[in-house]
């Protein structure tokens, strides 16, 4: 079956990067689209991006390009997020998402803190 | 950015009652919507996408309508496990956009 498997919460410190990780089980990772969104409480949902993990193309929300930058590794079918100069604003609970458009396939998320 | 006006942010209703959602799009969104449930500290899951059609593994008292740029979320004879808050998202244009989701409550 499809599985999303995220890495564990973070904490870091304000200006720093972080990187989270999704690894994938149960479909054909190569040809796949993984998308990324971003909630906090509230509790707004919001759409980062998508990566095409045959060809590594992107899509990004204006919103997040130079913040967000994504990855793939095909040999291990995980997906990855960079994030970038982290300031409060970016902390929140981030998900990877297997599809380019609507999302059947949900990682548990990964809860991001932001603090000194 | 297309906006998506979900309405109510919170609802409270007795088992067995049905209930409706709704999302206002900004504009057209040609029936690129879907819903999602999500219970506390779990991912979303997806209830219906295309407007109307069915998830699969997703129990038929949940369906889906549109009319004009409004769709709606209905659920037929609530079960205490439908408690949880509910989203709309647009996939017709980027970048895609969420409603602020509708807490459901069951009295």
């Amino acid at each position: 079956q499809v599985k999303l498997l995220q890495s564990g919460a973070e904490l870091v410190k304000p200006g720093a990067s972080v990187k989270l990780s999704c690894k994938t089980s149960g479909f054909t990772f190569s040809t796949s689209y993984m998308s990324w969104l971003k909630q906090v409480p509230g509790p707004s949902i919001e759409w980062i991006g998508w990566i095409y993990a045959g060809d590594g193309g992107t899509n990004y929300n204006q919103k997040f390009k130079g913040k967000a930058t994504l990855t793939v590794d095909k040999s291990s079918s995980t997906a990855y997020m960079d994030l970038s100069s982290l300031t409060s604003e970016d902390a929140a609970v981030y998900f990877c998402a297997r599809g380019p458009t609507r999302f059947a396939y949900w990682g548990q998320g990964t809860l991001v803190t932001v603090s000194s | 950015d297309i906006q998506m006006t979900q309405s109510p942010a919170s609802l409270s209703a007795s088992l067995g009652e049905t209930v409706t959602i709704e999302c206002l799009a900004s504009e057209d969104i040609y029936s690129n919507l879907a819903w999602y449930q999500q219970k506390p500290g779990k991912s979303p899951q997806l209830l219906i996408y295309d407007a109307s059609s069915l998830q699969d593994g997703v129990p038929s008292r949940f369906s889906g309508s549109e009319s004009g740029t409004q769709y709606s979320l209905e659920i037929n004879s609530l079960q205490s496990e439908d408690a949880a808050t509910y989203f709309c998202q647009q996939h017709h244009d980027y970048p895609y956009t969420f409603g602020a989701g509708t807490k459901l409550e069951l009295k």
